[in-house]
């Protein structure tokens, strides 16, 4: 069963820095690729980021090009997302997110965890 | 930037109708074009792939159709577990973009 737990959200001010984590389990993640997708209160869904499983190649929306940066560890089965001089904007609900394998669409998403950027 | 737009922003319906959800591309995605329904304080769920392939487990009351820029899921009969948001997404370049959402309400 595939599984993709988040972690790592909590309240951070204006400029702040925050990593999140995703463990991924019931495939193999280290030829899969991933992404990042958030969502804010009451909002719809904007991707974030993804990461290619065959060379680890990274692609971001152009709103947080510079200050996010999504990463993995395969020995760990762990998926990261590290986020610096983080803005109100910010705030929202991220979800990890698996590919399915034959274009980016998302197959299996994990439960989320809520960053909220407020001083 | 490719922009998704989904038409209309909510859907009244009554159990055991059918419904047809829209999603205009801002330029041709092809057939890369996937469907996603989210419930409240849940994550999104794949339904539909490849613009009409249903994903794993997905019922057959749920199809898809369309190419290029227009596209269309559609729900037959619907039953109350199907009242959710409804979310399209292209996967045709970067950024992947999602559409604002249909809102499918009793």
């Amino acid at each position: 069963e595939v599984q993709l737990l988040e972690s790592g959200g909590g309240l951070v001010q204006p400029g702040g820095s925050l990593r999140l984590s995703c463990a991924a389990s019931g495939f193999t993640f280290s030829t899969s690729d991933m992404t990042w997708v958030r969502q804010a209160a009451g909002k719809g869904l904007e991707w974030v980021s993804a990461i290619r499983g065959v060379d680890d190649s990274t692609e971001y929306v152009d709103s947080v090009k510079g200050r996010l940066t999504i990463s993995r560890d395969k020995s760990k089965n762990m998926l990261y997302l590290q986020m610096k001089s983080l803005r109100v904007e910010d705030t929202a609900v991220y979800y990890c997110a698996k590919v399915r394998g034959s274009g980016w669409n998302l197959d299996y998403w994990g439960q989320g965890t809520l960053v909220t950027v407020s001083s | 930037e490719i922009v998704m737009t989904q038409s209309p922003a909510t859907l009244s319906v009554s159990p055991g109708d059918g419904a047809t959800l829209s999603c205009r591309a801002s330029q041709s995605v092809s057939s890369y074009l996937a469907w996603y329904q989210q419930k409240p304080g849940q994550a999104p769920r794949l339904l539909i792939y490849d613009a009409s392939t249903r994903a794993t487990g997905i019922p057959a009351r749920f199809s898809g159709s369309g190419s290029g820029t227009e596209f269309t899921l559609t729900i037959s009969s619907l039953q109350s577990e199907d009242f959710a948001v409804y979310y399209c997404q292209h996967y045709s370049s970067w950024p992947l973009t999602f559409g604002g959402g249909t809102k499918v309400e009793i």
